[in-house]
């Protein structure tokens, strides 16, 4: 899998947008972007995954550039609730265990 | 609902002792993990299954066992060989079958203090 890079840490004022960025220039054709989030002490959850287009579901959208070399995770009105450690992670194969770095910790503040 | 329950949620365990954590899962997952998670730390992976009675070892499997009897349970035997269990326990699931459809479900988790 490729390997992803994302800044350690964010602040985002409540209400605003989250733009969270994510560089995976070594990105093979087939590899997918997910990205899931951990509040502190839960398990990990799933937000949104993609491979070329551009990806919107009820939590988030993500935006990827058009070599694919990185893409962000935009949550358009952060919540207090928002506050947690955020993963961006590239993956190919189905079914292989995903690599999960240390991820960026997104603080929202009211 | 379906979904992963991990037990004990905490878990204290004297130095030398074995302990075994439960994970299970009613979301008919194929493939199924185990990551390791230490404070301000990503996740590491352990052990992980693709299919009943198979199994690799992931990055720090030293000092752990698991099996794949059944395909919903994938239970985690930390041992006495392992040198500082002290952790957060984390089980995972997928279909393990479609590429792009790689989306993990993790169960509640399980902490680890030794004594």
């Amino acid at each position: 899998d490729a390997k992803t890079t994302q800044p350690p840490s964010m602040d985002c004022a409540e209400g605003r947008a989250a733009n969270l960025p994510c560089n995976h220039s070594t990105i093979s054709g087939n590899e997918y972007v997910y990205w899931y989030r951990q509040i502190h002490s839960q398990g990990p959850q799933y937000i949104i995954h993609g491979l070329k287009n551009n990806e919107t579901n009820e939590m988030a959208s993500l935006i990827i550039t058009e070599d694919r070399k990185s893409s962000t995770l935009i949550l358009p009105h952060a919540t207090l609730r928002d506050t947690a450690v955020y993963y961006c992670i590239a993956s190919g194969q189905a079914g292989t265990a995903l690599i999960f770095g240390k991820g960026t910790t997104l603080s929202v503040s009211s | 609902d379906g979904g992963i329950t991990q037990s004990p949620k905490y878990l204290f365990r004297k130095e030398g002792q074995n302990v075994t954590l439960s994970c299970e899962q009613n979301l008919n997952h194929d493939a199924m993990y185990w990551y390791r998670q230490d404070p301000g730390q990503g996740l590491r992976l352990i052990y992980y299954s693709q299919i009943v009675n198979d199994f690799q070892k992931g990055d720090i499997a030293e000092g752990y066992s698991v099996s794949r009897e059944k395909k919903e349970s994938f239970p985690l035997t930390v041992t006495s060989a392992q040198k500082n269990p002290t952790a957060f326990y984390l089980c995972a699931s997928t279909t393990g079958r479609v590429a792009g459809a790689n989306v993990l479900t993790f169960g509640a988790g399980s902490r680890l203090t030794v004594l």
